[in-house]
């Protein structure tokens, strides 16, 4: 079991610039989750997606969007990049028959510059 | 309002001790609770949960913790603590209709030799 993949694992990028981060949850899993973590925060909600829809959302601009493609994998795309941007990006897997645990990546490193 | 409060942003301890993680919360529905750790620069690794039942919980790595409803708690024990355990641990609460974890700030642990 490959468990979740997600990547790439670090990148940097100009602010202003457009960025998509991959993630590929737990084989069984059909739940993705994104989450940001800034240096030194607890991981904070952004969106998650069920059945290629985004089924939640946390308290993040439009410039934060998403897609989850049939096979359950799922993107994440953040436009016009600001400073603020940089942080710890994780994705989390999870099956959604009931509410069970997450299963996390280990996050792609975005540093925008 | 939903939210976690890790009381301690930073603990040391020495090899061998026992230890105790602080975790209150505050949540409107019957709240689904998790403990994970977090090593420097990884993801995310789920120590254990508790959805029901019995409420003290078994989880990996010698880890337990014990749910109190009437005290909003959900405090991480272990007997005796290895220096392997160094790292960042996070409560998180879910459950309901809300699909998000919300997350406390973390606890640091660093374990002196």
């Amino acid at each position: 079991d490959a468990g979740v993949t997600q990547s790439p694992t670090h990148l940097i990028k100009t602010r202003g610039q457009q960025v998509t981060l991959r993630c590929s949850p737990k084989s069984g899993h059909d739940t993705v989750s994104w989450y940001q973590q800034a240096l030194g925060q607890g991981p904070q909600f952004i969106f998650q997606y069920y059945e290629e829809e985004e089924r939640q959302r946390g308290n993040f601009p439009d410039r934060f969007s998403g897609h989850q493609f049939p096979n359950y994998s799922s993107e994440l795309n953040v436009n016009a990049l600001l400073l603020g941007d940089s942080a710890l990006y994780l994705c989390a897997s999870s099956w959604t028959g009931g509410f069970t645990e997450a299963f996390f990546g280990q996050g792609t490193r975005l540093t925008v510059v | 309002a939903q939210s976690v409060t890790q009381p301690d942003i930073h603990i040391t301890v020495s090899e061998g001790a026992s230890l105790e993680l602080r975790c209150n919360y505050s949540y409107g529905a019957t709240p689904y609770l998790f403990w994970y750790v977090q090593s420097p620069g990884q993801g995310l690794q789920l120590l254990l949960k508790y959805f029901s039942g019995d409420t003290l919980v078994q989880g990996i790595k010698g880890f337990e913790a014990e749910f109190k409803r009437s005290q909003s708690s959900f405090n991480l024990r272990k007997p005796s603590v290895h220096w392997s355990d160094a790292a960042e641990y996070f409560c998180a609460v879910g459950g309901g209709n809300n699909r998000k974890l919300i997350w406390g700030l973390g606890t640091s642990l660093a374990v002196n030799p």
